[in-house]
């Protein structure tokens, strides 16, 4: 089946740096990526959605000047966390969506995002 | 708008007990219907789908029938594992449209030997 990955898998970084994270679609061209954030037990938020050459649709209330999303090419996005906060450590996941046309959504494995 | 509803969990159950995770959705026109899996500390996989009505998807010993009648695609496995601990979440999404699924809120398995 379609494989997605996310780098890294695990980020500690100190208050107001910044955090990029990559997702790929390794085995399909990808022309939408959705970003999610994941609280503990609780299910996905969606953050945005990634379309290859053009601006990320935002869900309300995420702040698009803090999560940095491009994706530049058919295979990969990314979101960038500026200036990260304590309050933004949590589990962020990508999915992308095969560009043949399915509906079926293959998810990265996740990205542990804490700040200290 | 479009909805997932899913049972409550933790569902706990002994190893080789029956497993049924009910999930009833409510949306507009005819969506396509998924399960997927989450194990600790990892992303989602899809575990199985289906795309149209009385469609049975099925994927290592899960099954799940696309209901229209009742609105509802129930998540079953015959006898589970104690592998099989996981957070199963139901999703739809609408054909046609933006491809954003809606997520139910996760149904905790725990399977004890």
């Amino acid at each position: 089946g379609a494989v997605v990955s996310q780098h890294p898998s695990r980020v500690i970084c100190k208050s107001g740096t910044s955090v990029k994270i990559e997702c790929r679609s390794l085995d399909f061209q990808a022309t939408t990526m959705f970003w999610y954030r994941q609280f503990p037990k609780q299910s996905l938020m969606l953050m945005a959605t990634s379309n290859e050459g053009s601006k990320a649709t935002y869900e309300q209330g995420v702040e698009k000047d803090k999560f940095l999303i491009n994706h530049a090419s058919l295979t990969l996005s990314t979101l960038t966390v500026t200036s990260a906060h304590p309050e933004d450590s949590s589990f962020y996941i990508c999915s992308a969506r095969d560009s043949k046309g399915t509906d079926t959504q293959y998810f990265g494995p996740g990205t542990r995002l804490t700040v200290l | 708008g479009d909805s997932v509803t899913q049972m409550e969990g933790p569902v706990t159950l002994s190893e080789e007990a029956f497993l049924t995770i009910n999930c009833t959705y409510t949306a507009t026109g005819y969506p396509s219907l998924f399960w997927y899996v989450q194990y600790p500390g990892e992303g989602l996989q899809l575990l199985l789908k289906a795309t149209k009505a009385d469609d049975k998807g099925s994927n290592k010993g899960f099954e799940a029938t696309y209901r229209k009648e009742t609105t509802s695609f129930h998540l079953e496995k015959g006898s589970v594992q104690v592998s099989d601990s996981a957070v199963y979440f139901c999703a739809l999404i609408k054909s046609g449209g933006s491809y954003i699924p809606t997520f139910g809120r996760g149904t905790s398995l725990i399977v004890h030997p």
